[in-house]
């Protein structure tokens, strides 16, 4: 089926470990989207794309890197994971514009240890 | 304060019943989400709406730019409704794209 495909779904990592939670679309989009769900918050953004070849900060970008490989995927990066990284990340893609909708991923449960 | 609120936070109702969950907004936007996440994680869009009126089976939703308020209604709720709903808008004009969201409204029916 076509949409945002997340990997792993599940991750247990130690403090300090690093690690790549991949992202692909396969409709076409322009723009893609890392976002982290933490308990009692919304969903805030950590790092988007606004098409292949940018990238560019969000709302809680320290700690992370990302990168777009080509213009279905892009990966996010913790390079020395911390327990306050613990969270559901998820991966959007939209179309561009300013009023197009949105497709999510089914989320990475990450926790540091 | 919150750019985006919701309420109620949490609602338990019968099967049946007729549903409304508010989100209100403080920035100037460009189109306003609504989302639903189930027990499970994966979220699914539900409207996009920039002005008026949008309806999907049992589901309404409707938008004041006025007054910048926004609401989601139930028909004939069922218990497979039951489900986290997400309010998120897009702000209009320049800075970071993305969506800003709600914290969520968790909606238990009861059979």
């Amino acid at each position: 089926n076509a949409g945002v495909t997340q990997t792993p779904k599940f991750q247990v990592l130690k403090t300090g470990q690093s690690m790549t939670l991949q992202c692909a679309q396969d409709m076409n989009h322009n723009s893609m989207y890392w976002y982290r769900q933490d308990p009692g918050m919304g969903l805030r953004l950590i790092y988007y794309s606004a098409s292949e070849g940018t990238t560019d900060k969000g709302e809680v970008p320290n700690g992370y890197n990302v990168s777009r490989l080509n213009k279905r995927e892009f990966s996010l990066r913790l390079e020395s994971a911390a327990p306050s990284q613990t969270s559901v990340y998820f991966c959007a893609s939209s179309v561009s514009n300013r009023e197009s909708g949105y497709t999510f991923g089914s989320g990475t449960r990450l926790t540091v240890v | 304060k919150n750019e985006v609120e919701q309420s109620p936070q949490n609602l338990t109702a019968q099967e049946g019943e007729f549903i409304t969950i508010n989100c209100s907004y403080s920035v100037g936007i460009s189109a306003l989400h609504w989302l639903q996440q189930h027990p499970g994680g994966g979220i699914v869009s539900l409207f996009m709406l920039s002005s008026g009126k949008k309806k999907h089976g049992r589901l309404i939703a409707t938008i004041n730019i006025q007054e910048k308020h926004s609401s989601l209604h139930i028909t004939a709720s069922h218990p497979r409704d039951s489900a986290v709903y997400i309010c998120a808008v897009r702000r209009s004009g320049g800075g970071a794209d993305g969506l800003t969201f709600g914290k969520g409204t968790h909606l238990i029916i009861q059979p």
